[in-house]
């Protein structure tokens, strides 16, 4: 049974900091992994997908990377602003097409 | 235009009574999923549709009934509401099976 872990719960850096946020996964066998935001009180927005033969996806200042072999994944954000403040979710997507979520990391970037 | 939209947004009602939570993507996608987000924030998958056909029911209790009427639509009826029934239920879509998926903005449920 697939299970998807996010290290650290919580985190709080100033402003223009680079971050590294961590998902790791139990079951190898996924067909992508994906990142995605929410901020309070509003659904999840999609920022992210690795497919499992891709080693890393870019968008703007994010950068996620994926190892298969070790299960696991990060998110880095690059030059942090304050508007990237809200939680970052990590799924593992797998052959039953369920998305399998993390608990996700509560992200403060402090002006 | 909204990709995926749920309504109502909020829904206060008392135990034992019937719900229903609606959901409509105009995305054109074969996929649609209900999830259930809990206190603690922790999402998990409750039904998914492929084109009006069930395809995953994880161990959700009978109370619940997902209807499909058509690929755009997939709706969650709640029979004898439950105090544990509160949560933030989300509607989502995808294309098909590895591709991005979409969310709506959520359904908060209370059960009072």
């Amino acid at each position: 049974k697939q299970e998807v872990t996010q290290i650290p719960a919580a985190l709080s850096v100033p402003e223009g900091e680079n971050l590294v946020l961590n998902c790791s996964f139990t079951d190898s066998a996924i067909y992508n992994l994906q990142w995605f935001r929410q901020d309070p009180g509003k659904g999840l927005t999609s920022l992210l997908l690795i497919q499992s033969s891709q080693r890393e996806q870019t968008s703007g200042r994010l950068n996620a990377s994926l190892d298969k072999s070790s299960g696991r994944s990060t998110l880095y954000i690059a030059a942090s602003q304050p508007g990237d403040s809200a939680t970052y979710l990590c799924a593992a997507e797998d052959s039953s097409y369920k998305l399998i979520f993390g608990s996700g990391t509560r992200l403060l970037v402090r002006p | 235009d909204t990709a995926v939209s749920q309504t109502p947004k909020y829904l206060v009602t008392q135990m034992g009574n019937d719900k229903s939570i609606k959901c409509e993507q105009n995305l054109g996608h074969d996929t649609m999923y209900w999830y259930k987000q809990d206190s603690k924030k922790f999402l998990k998958i409750m039904f998914s549709y492929n084109n009006k056909e069930l395809i995953i029911n994880e161990t959700v209790p009978n109370r619940f009934s997902p209807k499909s009427p058509d690929k755009a639509h997939l709706n969650l009826h709640i029979n004898s509401l439950e105090l544990g029934d509160s949560a933030v239920y989300f509607c989502a879509s995808q294309p098909g099976a590895n591709t991005e998926a979409f969310f709506g903005q959520g359904t908060r449920l209370t059960v009072v």
